[in-house]
């Protein structure tokens, strides 16, 4: 029972180009989301979020945007970079104290 | 100056053993999580704390039990190891209990042999 869905196992894209990881949820009540990034051997680490009051957040090269009624959101990484190779979770808190997470997105960045 | 350490980073044991994972965060955060990334690379919750108080166990069988001395230490013991317990299991915590994220230690891999 996945709430929080991450459809795209890996993606390739090539360095200096942009890169978008999307994130589907179920429930419509989830009201803020998180972008994980994490490399091997290690936990992983926050890298943006999103309140549902907002439609998009920027961070530098990384900005989330969100799609409400879709229940959709994407990050998008411009341009990307060898060190953003990586795996991408999207997650969300659930109001009883957890955080979900989806499946992740393993991000491969090509010469 | 690690926020989330949690030891060992690898251990490596016998199926019906009892062992230990500690973690401690340094970040003064009032809530405490273990999760278990299994083979299919899910991070899912087993356990929160909050202030050292049980809020979530999310369906975890009882030889997996969670001890939190005070709010910086949140360690996990497992009894009767058993080989399906084999997984990276990661520690992490948070500020407050809702829409914060998580920050979370490099990850015990755990062989069950």
């Amino acid at each position: 029972d996945q709430q929080v869905k991450q459809n795209s196992p890996s993606l390739s894209v090539q360095e200096g180009r942009i890169s978008i990881l999307n994130c589907d949820y179920t429930n419509s009540m989830f009201d803020y989301f998180l972008w994980y990034k994490k490399y091997p051997a290690e936990g992983p680490t926050f890298l943006i979020s999103i309140s549902s009051i907002k439609d998009k957040n920027e961070d530098g090269r990384f900005t989330v945007f969100l799609n409400k009624s879709a229940k959709h959101l994407s990050l998008h990484i411009v341009p990307s970079q060898p060190g953003d190779s990586a795996v991408y979770f999207c997650a969300t808190p659930r109001g009883d104290d957890k955080i979900i997470f989806g499946k992740g997105t393993r991000l491969h960045i090509l010469p | 100056d690690t926020a989330v350490s949690q030891t060992p980073k690898y251990l490596v044991t016998q199926m019906g053993n009892d062992k230990s994972i500690k973690c401690e965060q340094n970040l003064g955060h009032d809530t405490m999580y273990w999760y278990k990334q299994d083979s299919k690379k899910f991070l899912k919750i087993m356990f929160s704390y909050n202030n050292k108080e049980l809020i979530i166990n999310e369906t975890v069988p009882n030889r997996f039990s969670p001890k939190s001395p005070d709010k910086a230490h949140l360690n996990l013991h497992i009894n009767s190891l058993e080989l399906g317990d084999s997984a990276v299991y990661f520690c992490a915590s948070s500020q407050v209990r809702a829409n914060t994220e998580a920050f979370f230690g490099q990850g015990t891999r755990l062989t069950v042999v």
